[in-house]
């Protein structure tokens, strides 16, 4: 299968920089997404990464790596309200379908 | 347009069944995808339409299953026999060309 990998949870201060890794696998890659979900709500569009390189959105970066299989989502200057799950996902395959392949999700607190 | 709609939001059923799930994507996109979340997993891949055909489906997507787009507009889930493993988030997304829209979700409890 599309493996898709990435921390069950992380941690973080109120004011920090955290980065939350996902890593995949390049066979048949064609893009990457980050999405941010808080809990009970559907997931909502954050970053897309096709080429290798950082992509910044104000507080949000995101980078990716296609020949390591890596890409990272790079919150700075947390907020209390940055507190969800950040799921990383995977275009696979031919460029038809468009079908979108998930990783678990990363549950992100953000602490005082 | 107020973006991807989906109805019910909650469902609670007995176990033995069917219910059936409805989602109106955004008005312009011909690309329609319906996932399913349960809880701590990511979304997981059921069908996707272009258009009015069903062009994939899920393994995960049993008999039990079936997805309609008629008219390439709205669509509807139906889940036949509904068993407690069909307890999720329902989720329903669009798009055009790239990344999802995804709608509210509908939440299926089977008791």
């Amino acid at each position: 299968g599309q493996n898709i990998d990435q921390p069950t949870e992380m941690t973080a201060t109120e004011g920090a920089i955290v980065q939350i890794n996902c890593t995949y696998q390049t066979s048949g890659f064609n893009g990457l997404f980050w999405y941010q979900q808080h809990a009970g709500e559907a997931p909502t569009f954050l970053s897309y990464n096709v080429l290798d390189g950082l992509e910044e959105k104000g507080r949000f970066s995101s980078f990716l790596s296609r020949s390591k299989g890596y890409s990272y989502l790079l919150l700075k200057e947390l907020q209390m309200k940055d507190s969800a799950s950040y799921l990383c996902a995977a275009y696979f395959g031919g460029a038809g379908s468009y079908q979108l392949t998930f990783g678990k999700g990363t549950k992100l607190s953000v602490i005082p | 347009d107020t973006g991807v709609s989906q109805d019910p939001r909650h469902k609670i059923t007995k176990r033995g069944q069917n219910v059936t799930f409805r989602c109106d994507p955004i008005s312009e996109h011909n690309r329609l995808y319906w996932y399913r979340q349960t809880l701590g997993q990511g979304p997981e891949f059921l069908t996707y339409f272009q258009n009015e055909a069903q062009l994939e489906k899920s393994r995960l997507l049993s008999d039990r299953f079936s997805a309609e787009r008629p008219k390439g507009s709205f669509s509807t889930l139906e889940i036949q026999r509904t068993e407690q493993g069909d307890s999720a988030m329902y989720l329903c997304a669009s798009t055009e060309n790239y990344g999802y829209t995804f709608g509210s979700g509908t939440r299926l409890t089977v008791v």
